[in-house]
């Protein structure tokens, strides 16, 4: 069983357009992350929610919404795609000891935009 | 602000060399300390953690030590193997409810 699947793996899309990324976990965790990995693997949280609520939200562009509908899930819309967005996006989840036990992390979506 | 700085990849060694990845951080107060491990196609994942100065984080041969007075937690291993192959992220979290902050990332190439 996947800890924290996310979909799609691989998302090619043009300048412009509008895409979601969709994350689940199913550890049970109350807390879930976004990164993102940029072309030099440098990693920097977008967001985290604890319990569907948002708690850190970095200097990210608006353009940028996460969605939490439960604790298992956290989904990340991304409006007007800009070349600069071309990274990949990691979801991940804690568990209650939070982040000083572990974090797990999907897999990953590769986003390119062109 | 808080930081973490670790040594430019990418690395090549042979196989049952030894590794060293340095790892320095800035941070206020006292971080915990983590060494995620990221294999080609997939997500981190956790490799050892150091929870305060002194702490020796290990697992699958790895090693790092939790040094507070050069603020250094350098990964360690003493012979590696191709499956090593890999990218080594350095990470520091300095509050329970907060975010870990991850050094850029090396690189390790392990050839027969």
């Amino acid at each position: 069983d996947t800890a924290v699947s996310q979909t799609p793996k691989y998302l090619v899309t043009q300048m412009g357009n509008d895409k979601s990324i969709k994350c689940e976990q199913n550890l049970g965790h109350d807390t879930m992350y976004w990164y993102k990995q940029d072309s030099k693997k440098f990693l920097k949280i977008m967001f985290s929610y604890n319990n569907k609520e948002l708690i850190i939200n970095e200097t990210v562009p608006n353009r940028f919404s996460p969605k939490s509908p439960d604790k298992a899930h956290l989904n990340l819309h991304i409006n007007s795609l800009e070349l600069g967005d071309s990274a990949v996006y990691f979801c991940a989840s804690s568990p209650p000891g939070g982040l000083n036990t572990e974090a797990f992390f999907g897999q990953g979506t590769r986003l390119t935009v062109v | 602000g808080n930081s973490v700085t670790q040594m430019e990849g990418p690395v090549t060694l042979s196989e049952e060399a030894f590794l060293t990845i340095n790892c320095t951080y800035t941070a206020t107060g006292y971080p915990s300390l983590f060494w995620y491990v990221q294999y080609p196609g997939e997500g981190l994942q956790l490799l050892l953690k150091a929870t305060k100065a002194d702490d020796k984080g290990s697992n699958k041969g790895f090693e790092a030590t939790y040094r507070k007075e050069t603020t250094s937690f350098h990964l360690e291993k003493g012979s590696v193997q191709v499956s090593d192959s890999a990218v080594y992220f350095c990470a520091l979290l300095y509050n329970q409810g907060g975010k870990l902050i991850f050094g850029q990332g090396t690189e390790l190439s392990v050839k027969p």
